[in-house]
């Protein structure tokens, strides 16, 4: 059963600084990566992406890859107050209709 | 926006009532999620959809839920007797198939007394 384990648990980050949220997950078979974004009283959103090794850009959002580590991370640069919510690292497989999700790291970022 | 509807956004029950829950999916999306996601944020899954037939399901949804999703109506989840353990906020969530980006409601938020 695919493991999907988030670090930190909380990110404190100044604002204009750079936040890193890593993800680790366990099925080699695992071919799907997305990020999502929950703020608090709403239902989580996505925000990125990522179905190949390396990193993948997107505005002030860098992803990246890594399968044979079983590794993806998520790195935001330029945090903004507006950034502060939880994200989560979401896994599934082909035709698993079924993503698995981490426990989220709260991100802060203080003005 | 996400266009995923889900109502009531708040539901009190007592133990051993019925608590039922429903989900509006995002319009041409077939597949159906429901996540139940508790107070440490940490997401179960338990049930999903394509069109109307259930794809997969964890066994206390078999047991204790009862969920559908009719073609024309909006989907449902009941719980048959809610438990102090169901606390939680109840997440539908929508995609337009395998894989792909999956839409969220704002959830419906559970409490049982």
């Amino acid at each position: 059963q695919q493991k999907v384990q988030q670090s930190p648990e909380s990110l404190i980050v100044p604002e204009g600084g750079m936040a890193s949220l890593n993800c680790t997950f366990s099925d080699r078979n695992s071919q799907y990566f997305w990020w999502y974004r929950q703020h608090s009283g709403e239902g989580p959103k996505a925000l990125m992406s990522i179905f190949s090794n390396g990193d993948k850009k997107e505005g002030r959002f860098t992803a990246h890859l890594n399968k044979a580590s079983l590794y993806v991370s998520l790195h935001i640069k330029d945090s903004q107050p507006s950034d502060s919510a939880l994200y989560f690292c979401a896994v599934s497989s082909g035709g698993n209709y079924k993503p698995t999700f981490g426990k989220g790291t709260s991100l802060v970022v203080h003005p | 926006n996400s266009k995923v509807i889900q109502t009531p956004r708040y539901l009190v029950k007592g133990q051993g009532q019925k608590a039922k829950m429903r989900c509006i999916p995002e319009k041409g999306h077939p597949v159906v999620f429901w996540y139940q996601q508790n107070k440490n944020n940490e997401f179960k899954f338990l049930i999903n959809f394509q069109n109307q037939e259930v794809l997969q399901q964890i066994d206390m949804t078999e047991k204790r839920f009862s969920a559908e999703c009719p073609s024309n109506s909006p989907c449902s989840l009941e719980i048959q007797s809610s438990e102090a353990g169901d606390s939680a906020l109840y997440l539908c969530a929508s995609s337009d198939s395998a894989n792909t980006e999956v839409f969220f409601g704002k959830g419906t938020r559970l409490t049982v007394v």
